[in-house]
């Protein structure tokens, strides 16, 4: 069973407008992980932002946040005022806790384009 | 500059062959970990370490070998018996083995087999 799924293979944006990348999740271990990672053209992956299971306040870094709705098993990425450098692949990951053995499980990707 | 360096960028081998894709670590992390990842989808895990020494199985390490000699090094070996090897090979790390730990990734390595 998909346990990260990515529904948006690809997304535009118009330069210095929001967008949001959608991330579902299915796991039955209480205590996880999510991530979202960006991946430019060069291939390497860069860690993005982070959401705990147990966090009660969605977390932000800079431009990105991460709207997380556990009931729903949502963990959607926001970017705010794109740029052209956020052109990129955009990765959701799943990392669960003991009974999940640590692992990351990582979706498909969203490739997004922003436009000039 | 702390990091993780992969080399060769780009590797070719003759079908048949085994080769080594090497993984360098001076982040002083224990966890180390290989991913492969294919046109269009996510990663995929082949193998991680936890601990010196020690490793595991990811989802697809038929056709894979790893070692853990050394903390800072975590080379992974692509066997004959790989069906199809012809892949984006990333290598990643983190401080512990945690739900809460992010992984930092190497620049990876591009392998074409002919």
């Amino acid at each position: 069973a998909q346990k990260i799924t990515q529904t948006q293979p690809g997304m535009f944006v118009q330069e210095k407008e929001a967008v949001t990348l959608d991330c579902t999740y299915d796991t039955s271990d209480p205590s996880y992980g999510l991530f979202w990672y960006k991946q430019p053209s060069s291939g390497e992956m860069i860690f993005l932002i982070y959401q705990g299971s147990y966090d009660q306040q969605n977390a932000t870094e800079g431009r990105y946040s991460l709207n997380f709705q556990k009931a729903r098993k949502s963990a959607n990425l926001v970017i705010s005022a794109s740029q052209l450098g956020d052109s990129a692949m955009y990765f959701c990951a799943m990392r669960e806790g003991f009974r999940g053995g640590f692992k990351t499980i990582f979706g498909a990707g969203t490739r997004l384009f922003v436009k000039a | 500059d702390g990091g993780i360096t992969q080399s060769p960028k780009y590797l070719f081998r003759k079908e048949g062959q085994n080769v080594t894709l090497s993984c360098e670590q001076n982040l002083n992390h224990d966890a180390m970990y290989w991913y492969r990842q294919d046109p269009g989808q996510g990663l995929r895990l082949i193998y991680y370490s936890q601990i010196v020494n020690d490793f595991q199985k990811g989802d697809i390490a038929e056709g894979y070998s790893v070692s853990r000699e050394k903390k800072e090094s975590f080379p992974l070996t692509v066997t004959s018996a790989q069906k199809n090897p012809t892949a984006f090979y990333l290598c990643a790390s983190s401080i512990r083995d945690r739900q809460d730990n992010e992984q930092f990734f190497g620049p990876g390595t591009r392998l074409t087999v002919l």
